[in-house]
This record gives C-alpha cells, structure tokens and sequence, in this order.
C-alpha cells in the first residue's frame, strides 16, 4: 500500500525567504511523486514530478524537490518565497504496481507569505 | 501542455434534483479518468476511477447509483450526481491520466456544487 505524509499542516515564511514544505512517502515499489500546488476555489497545478529519472527535479516557478529513497522523502524547496505562492499544496505518490494508476494524496500544506 | 477542461465551474440546483458535470481532455487522450470530492479545507478524496469504454471503478463507500460516470470516448468523462442534497454540496475536481504518463496527472479546474 502507498501512503503519503506531509509533516506540517502550516508553514509561514516571510517574502524572500525560503520554502520548505516536508512530504515522506511509503510505497511498496518504485513510486512516482508528484507536488501540486491548489489556490483557492481551483483545480491542481501540477509544480513538477519525479518518475524514477534525476533525484533532483526542477519544476515550475522556481519549485525544486529531492527524491531521496534512504529518507523515503520527497521535500519541496524554493530558494526565495513570493508572495503569490500562498497556497495549498500536496505531495502525492502514484504506486503503478500496488496502487494501480491511483494517486495518493497527502493531507495537504497551507503556505502563508508575509510581507 | 496538457489541458482538462471542466464545466461548469459552480452550480446550485435544488435538493432531489441531478447535476451533470463534464471532464474533457483537450489536446491529449486520456486512458483513464479520475473523480476526487474535495471538502473545505481537506484534501482530495478518490471517488471513481473510470477507463475509456469500460464501467467505473468506485472506492469504498462512494455509492455508484447516486454518483454516476460514464467515460464514452477517449476526452470525455462525465460525473452525474443524482437525487442531489445538501450533504452532495462539495468541491468536485476531474483528473485525466495518459496512457504513457507524458503530462502525468491533470486536473480540472474543479466544481463548486451547491445544493439547497
């Protein structure tokens, strides 16, 4: 079975600092791992996705995140906070072989950005 | 990229009645279509999986007969929910997969339903 974990419900930084949204996943396989970022009353932006290629993958608006199977955590990472970043997002994981084509979502993270 | 295209974006309709809400995939055939029920402040729950042509797959505890797909061609998915009330009102968001996980997983851009 394939689970996902995201430590923090909340995190708050201030605009220009950095961003660390912390994810730990459990899967029986080589997993696939997504982060999606929600804004309010919309649907997922897909940020970026790890599919067994480079551990370190770069995504979109200067989202990064670090497949590290030892850890089995997959944290997202961005160098300097914006303000139009405050949103929601999920760390998911997509198990092909124990989970079919299903992804499993984690419970989410609020990211807040102040001034 | 890949796009999903979902409608409508709110509605309200009264209790008893039905709602159908459409999932198109616009530049890319989607394999296998996905519907989550998202409530406020929660993540997404899987309700069905459906694959081009053949019944949906429903998780656990989501009734079939009241929440209603149909996935009849290769862009198109569609979420009835039938016999509306106010415990349906939620936020109902469509994924489309590809076939070779090009654009992975897109989402719609989700549904507001209301029922009153």
């Amino acid at each position: 079975a394939q689970s996902v974990t995201q430590l923090d419900s909340h995190v708050s930084v201030s605009e220009g600092t950095p961003v660390l949204l912390r994810c730990n996943y459990s899967s029986s396989y080589s997993p696939s791992l997504f982060w999606y970022v929600q804004h309010p009353n919309k649907g997922l932006q897909l940020l970026l996705k790890y599919t067994s290629a480079a551990t370190l993958v770069k995504g979109i608006n200067g989202f990064e995140a670090e497949f590290k199977k030892s850890e089995t955590s997959f944290h997202l990472t961005k160098p300097s906070a914006h303000m139009s970043d405050a949103a929601e997002y999920f760390c998911v994981v997509s198990d092909p072989t124990g989970g079919g084509n299903k992804l499993t979502f984690g419970t989410g993270t609020q990211l807040k950005v102040e001034l | 990229g890949a796009v999903v295209s979902q409608h409508p974006s709110r509605v309200i309709c009264k209790s008893g009645t039905s709602v159908k809400i459409e999932c198109r995939s616009l530049d890319f055939q989607a394999t296998t279509m996905f519907w989550y029920r998202q409530f406020p402040k929660q993540s997404l729950m899987l309700m069905a999986t459906s694959n081009e042509g053949s019944k949906a797959t429903y998780e656990q505890g989501v009734e079939k007969d009241k929440f209603l797909i149909n996935h009849a061609s290769l862009t198109l998915s569609t979420l009835t929910v039938t016999s509306a009330h106010p415990e349906d009102s939620s936020f109902y968001i469509c994924s489309a997969r590809d076939s070779g996980l090009l654009y992975g997983y897109t989402f719609g851009s989700g549904t507001r339903l209301t029922v009153v």
